[in-house]
Formats: C-alpha cells, sequence, structure tokens
C-alpha cells in the first residue's frame, strides 16, 4: 500500500501557484519524498525530491515540514500544461532494489 | 538525449502467443523495473533489476519473465499472455543512490 495521502483532486487557476499537499506521517528517516506527475497515459514525469530540506528546480517547489510528516509542492505559475495527476512517493533505497509504491494520487486541472 | 525506449508502443494479440517488450535505456543506470498500469489499481511493479544478471520480483511478477544481460536492456516477456495481461505498461531506470527513475513512453498490450 501507499505510504502517502493525498487529495483525488484539485482545481487552480492559470498563472496562479498551485499547491498540492501530502501526508505520509509513517516516513522514517532514511526515506525520500518523490514527486512525479504523468499527463493523460504518458510515462510518469519526474518533477522534485528531497529528504529533510526544502528543494526547488526549474520546475517546481518541494517544502517538507520540520517533522516530515507532510508536504507540499508547489508549482508557482501554474499553466494549462500542467494538468495532469501528480504523485507524492515516499521511498527508501538500499542494495535491494528500491521500494517506489504509486498511489492513486492528485489529478490536478489548471483552468483558464 | 537520454532516455528510455520501449517497443513496441501498442500491441493487439491473442492468449496463448508468446511476446516480448522490450525496453532500453541509455544513460548507464544500473537499475530498471517493469511496471503496469490498470485504471483504479494505479502503477504496480512487476519486476526489477538492480545490475546486470540481478533481478527480482515487485509486487504483481505472476505470468511475467524478464531478464538483464546486458546493462541497457530489460525486456519482458509474456510466455502465455492472457487477458488479464491486458494493460498500459512501463519501464523506469535509474543511477544508483537515492536517484529518481526515468519512465519510458508506455506500452499498450491488449490480449484477446
Amino acid at each position: 500500500d501507499a505510504k502517502t495521502t493525498q487529495p483525488p483532486s484539485m482545481d487552480c487557476a492559470e498563472g496562479r501557484a498551485a499547491n498540492l499537499p501530502c501526508n505520509h506521517s509513517t516516513i522514517s528517516g532514511n526515506e525520500y519524498v518523490y514527486w512525479y506527475r504523468q499527463i493523460h497515459s504518458q510515462g510518469p514525469q519526474y518533477i522534485i525530491h528531497g529528504l529533510k530540506n526544502n528543494e526547488t528546480n526549474e520546475m517546481a517547489s518541494l517544502i517538507i515540514t520540520e517533522d516530515r510528516k507532510s508536504s507540499t509542492l508547489i508549482l508557482p505559475h501554474a499553466t494549462l500544461r500542467d494538468t495532469a495527476v501528480y504523485y507524492c512517493i515516499v521511498s527508501f533505497t538500499d542494495n535491494y532494489g528500491q521500494n517506489f509504491v504509486f498511489g492513486p494520487g492528485t489529478r490536478l486541472s489548471v483552468l483558464p | 538525449e537520454a532516455q528510455v525506449t520501449q517497443n513496441p508502443r501498442y500491441l493487439i494479440t491473442v492468449t496463448g502467443k508468446k511476446l516480448t517488450v522490450t525496453c532500453s535505456q541509455n544513460m548507464n543506470h544500473e537499475y530498471m523495473s517493469w511496471y503496469r498500469q490498470d485504471p483504479g489499481l494505479g502503477l504496480r511493479q512487476i519486476y526489477y533489476s538492480m545490475n546486470v544478471e540481478v533481478t527480482d520480483k515487485g509486487d504483481v511478477p505472476e505470468g511475467y519473465k524478464v531478464s538483464r544481460k546486458e546493462k541497457r536492456n530489460f525486456p519482458l516477456i509474456l510466455e502465455s499472455p492472457s487477458p488479464n495481461q491486458t494493460s498500459l505498461y512501463f519501464c523506469a531506470s535509474r543511477p544508483q543512490g537515492a536517484q529518481p527513475q526515468h519512465f519510458g513512453d508506455g506500452t499498450r498490450l491488449s490480449i484477446l
């Protein structure tokens, strides 16, 4: 089972910031938080990941709470092309593999 | 261009006719994996490979085989396909460490 909880759907106005929340209350110390998105039935696209600190790249920002039990993905200026299903995944990596479990995600609709 | 390439992209076939879906990556990644995606069930891992000649079962391995004879290739084999294997399949790869996975564009299989 997925270790994360996300709202099933959200709307956002074009040009505004989209803030997508994720709860991961059972996260352990060696687990990272990853965000992916999937547009229609295309392959999931990596967005950003982090362990403890907030992260920012050209696509988005990731804010992780101090207790690491929740995080927020921020798309600073949402466009219509950001309409997709967004997945929050917590995962550890060891010598035996990477436990990567996709939940149902959040369907983000960016509205004109 | 760094990419994960799957072939074929679409296939309609009949029950019992062996098929292979190829996956190739040009990023020299150690780790590769296969997922299937079904409506209401999300993405589920079928098999993964930590390196050449090292493979292991994911969450839904029944009815599938894989091999990893070369680092860049990770074919998915359906020895005797059945209709319940009709699905959208994704291959992914990543380097060692807590790095994100890169996904292919998907293969849509229909088993009649």
